[in-house]
């Protein structure tokens, strides 16, 4: 079955960019049935959407995050990441991906990433 | 940022049945379909209840959903220890082109 599993530094510093990747296995990543997202939970905190991405490339973001975040695929490596600039400590959080199929589970995130933590400190 | 708002905690012995609200408004459950995941300590989400009211293959339907105007509610019958988790209603917020939205999340406990 689909899997997701998300890869990049666990420590990023003030001021840089945050760069993750999260790589689809046991399935393709290109169907138009499905949107990928990238969701974040501060330690002992709530959930928060960052943003989505439709392999054509389509993108919403949160607009909180909006000024700060780019996500983008690359079917070829059946991955998508997510960039995040000018972190600050508020930006430490477990990043997780998630699919949502749309036709089958409109607007639910029916497979998760297992999450990376990354912290944001000098 | 949480817009949709749930009690921070409920509780139950083996075998009763827990009830879970979650409070949004008319751009976000009032317009839009509510999912609910269910959290276990140190996992990710699992999908628990989509569109309202339906379940995804393989979730007991010791598992329901229902939703009223702006206000969605998750109820767990027959409660059982491995019930003990974190459960965040989500909803699409229609404002600004979303974002989408999770409420502030109910720590379940089993007494």
């Amino acid at each position: 079955q689909v899997q997701l599993q998300e890869s990049g530094p666990g420590l990023v510093k003030p001021s840089q960019t945050l760069s993750l990747t999260c790589t689809v296995s046991g399935g393709s990543i290109s169907s138009g049935s499905y949107y990928w997202s990238w969701i974040r939970q501060p330690a002992g905190k709530g959930l928060e959407w960052i943003g989505r991405i439709y392999t054509s490339g389509s993108t919403n973001y949160n607009p909180s995050l909006k000024s700060r975040v780019t996500i983008s695929v690359d079917t070829s490596k059946n991955q998508f990441s997510l960039k995040l600039s000018s972190v600050t400590a508020a930006d430490t959080a477990v990043y997780y991906c998630a699919r949502v199929w749309w036709e089958l589970y409109p607007d639910a995130f029916d497979i998760w990433g297992q999450g990376t933590m990354v912290t944001v400190s000098s | 940022q949480s817009v949709l708002t749930q009690p921070p905690s409920a509780s139950g012995t083996p075998g009763q049945r827990v009830t879970i609200s979650c409070s949004g408004s008319s751009s976000n459950i009032g317009s839009n379909t509510v999912n609910w995941y269910q959290q276990l300590p140190g996992t990710a989400p699992k999908l628990l209840i989509y569109s309202n009211n339906q379940r995804p293959s393989g979730v007991p339907d010791r598992f329901s959903g229902s939703k009223s105007g702006t206000s969605a509610s998750l109820a767990i019958s027959g409660l059982q220890s491995e019930d003990e988790a974190d459960y965040y209603c989500a909803a699409w917020d229609d404002s600004l082109n979303g974002p989408y939205v999770f409420g502030t999340g109910t720590k379940v406990t089993v007494l």
